[in-house]
């Protein structure tokens, strides 16, 4: 597609329910990136991965947050067992660069609203 | 800890006057500074960015200001539109180590006819 696509758009989900959030990011584009955005503030970094292979995963706020992207490709970012501070905007984005490149421009999607009740 | 903090939280403008934004970051590692828009409903697109080498970098009505020494960069928009009414949100990057970008915190653009 021409862009970076994200879905659902809208989740909400009960606490305590499994979700998982899709992202098919540029054909081509290597390196692939998750963030949250809460409410009013700046997106902060979940994950990172360069192809298949997830590179940095430091920013997952605990064990109950999960992506992959098995074939290099499309991302799944699983959280389990939701709490209401989950709560947030799921924003995925591609680079066709290599990190360290977060140097380079990044492609964001439009976002996975999340709400949990 | 915020790596990047910006100012102000909101900004209300007249339509034809200048818009800056501010930001501050500590971590002398960053060696890239993008600012990026985003509109309601939107993931962020990227408006311009700068390296340290250089202390401005111009884009049409866009202008990013460099200062190195007080680790300090600057948004200006020049001839503010309406239609530049958006989120903005300044951002740094290292180019070894971290991954990804630090984000500041946004500010809110209002430009009224």
């Amino acid at each position: 597609g021409a862009g970076v696509s994200q879905s659902p758009r809208y989740k909400v989900a009960k606490r305590g329910q499994d979700v998982a959030l899709r992202c098919d990011p540029i054909s081509g584009h290597v390196s692939l990136f998750w963030y949250q955005q809460a409410l009013g503030q700046g997106p902060e970094f979940l994950t990172y991965f360069q192809n298949e292979a997830q590179l940095d995963k430091s920013g997952l706020p605990s064990d109950r947050f999960f992506a992959e992207r098995p074939e290099g490709s499309v991302s799944t970012l699983k959280i389990q067992r939701t709490q209401q501070e989950d709560s947030a905007v799921y924003l995925c984005a591609s680079s066709p660069g290599l990190a360290g490149s977060a140097t380079g421009e990044l492609f964001f999607g439009e976002g996975s609203r999340l709400t949990v009740l | 800890q915020q790596q990047v903090k910006q100012s102000p939280q909101s900004l209300i403008v007249q339509k034809g006057g200048i818009s800056i934004i501010n930001c501050a970051y500590e971590n002398t590692a960053f060696d890239y500074f993008p600012w990026y828009q985003q509109f309601p409903g939107k993931g962020p697109a990227l408006l311009i960015a700068i390296r340290p080498d250089v202390s401005e970098k111009k884009e049409g009505r866009f202008t990013i200001s460099f200062n190195k020494s007080a680790k300090q960069f600057s948004l200006h928009i020049m001839d503010s539109q309406p239609g530049d009414s958006a989120t903005y949100f300044c951002a740094a990057s290292m180019r070894t180590g971290a991954n990804n970008l630090f984000f500041g915190t946004g500010t809110r653009l209002t430009v009224i006819p």
